[in-house]
């Protein structure tokens, strides 16, 4: 079974400022798929950004990045120029390849991130 | 296009009654999924729909708990003698699933209180 573990329950930025956040994952798997989704407080939970662990290129969606380690098994979101609007609660999750769509592919998600931008 | 989306948005129930809460995918979306959100657990899997094969139910915590998808397309999750413990939020979500690693994307949630 696949575990993913956010040591972080809440952090704090100033605004424009840069953060990052941390996620561990366990798994014997060779292909997954990483995850980072942001819950404000309206519950909607958004797609923030999306890694393939077969490459090695760290996945960029403009202000956010992430810094794959896959021999660590890490799997850190960094954000840039921090804004009012990314104060959110920030989950990482952990999705198995299956090369049959009909097999499923549940996420597995950390304990998530509470994240509070100050102006 | 529109988002998913489910209802109701805030149910409140004494125990031992039964609820349904609904979920509308994306449209052309062909696979489906219930989460549940709580303090005590996090974010846990509860049932995955796709097309016409038979639903992974190997998330759902008890007999009490059930699901079904008509048509391809609206979902419903059931609970029946609900407890004080079943109280979360439930989350639904969609994906096209062309291959199995498709995003998904979620709906703003059903949370169920539980008197």
């Amino acid at each position: 079974a696949q575990t993913v573990t956010q040591s972080q329950p809440e952090m704090s930025v100033q605004e424009a400022e840069t953060v990052t956040l941390s996620c561990t994952y366990d798994t014997s798997e060779n292909n997954y798929y990483l995850f980072w989704y942001k819950q404000p407080p309206s519950r909607q939970m958004i797609l923030v950004i999306r890694q393939e662990a077969y490459k090695q290129q760290n996945a960029t969606e403009n202000r956010f990045s992430v810094n794959f380690q896959k021999a660590a098994k890490s799997f850190s979101l960094k954000i840039s120029d921090s804004q009012l609007g990314d104060t959110a609660m920030y989950f990482c999750a952990f999705m198995k390849h299956e090369r049959m769509a009909e097999y499923g592919n549940k996420l597995v998600f950390g304990a998530g991130t509470i994240l509070r931008v100050k102006s | 296009g529109a988002g998913v989306s489910q209802s109701p948005s805030n149910k409140v129930t004494e125990k031992g009654k039964d609820v349904e809460l609904r979920c509308d995918p994306i449209s052309g979306h062909t696979a489906l999924y219930w989460y549940r959100q709580s303090l005590g657990q996090g974010l846990e899997f509860l049932i995955y729909f796709q097309g016409n094969s038979a639903p992974d139910k190997s998330g759902l915590p008890s007999d009490r708990f059930s699901a079904e998808r008509t048509g391809g397309s609206v979902s419903t999750l059931t609970i029946q003698r609900t407890q004080q413990e079943d109280s979360a939020v439930y989350l639904c979500a969609s994906s096209f699933a062309r291959v199995s690693t498709d995003t998904q994307y979620f709906g703003p949630g059903t949370r169920l209180t539980v008197l």
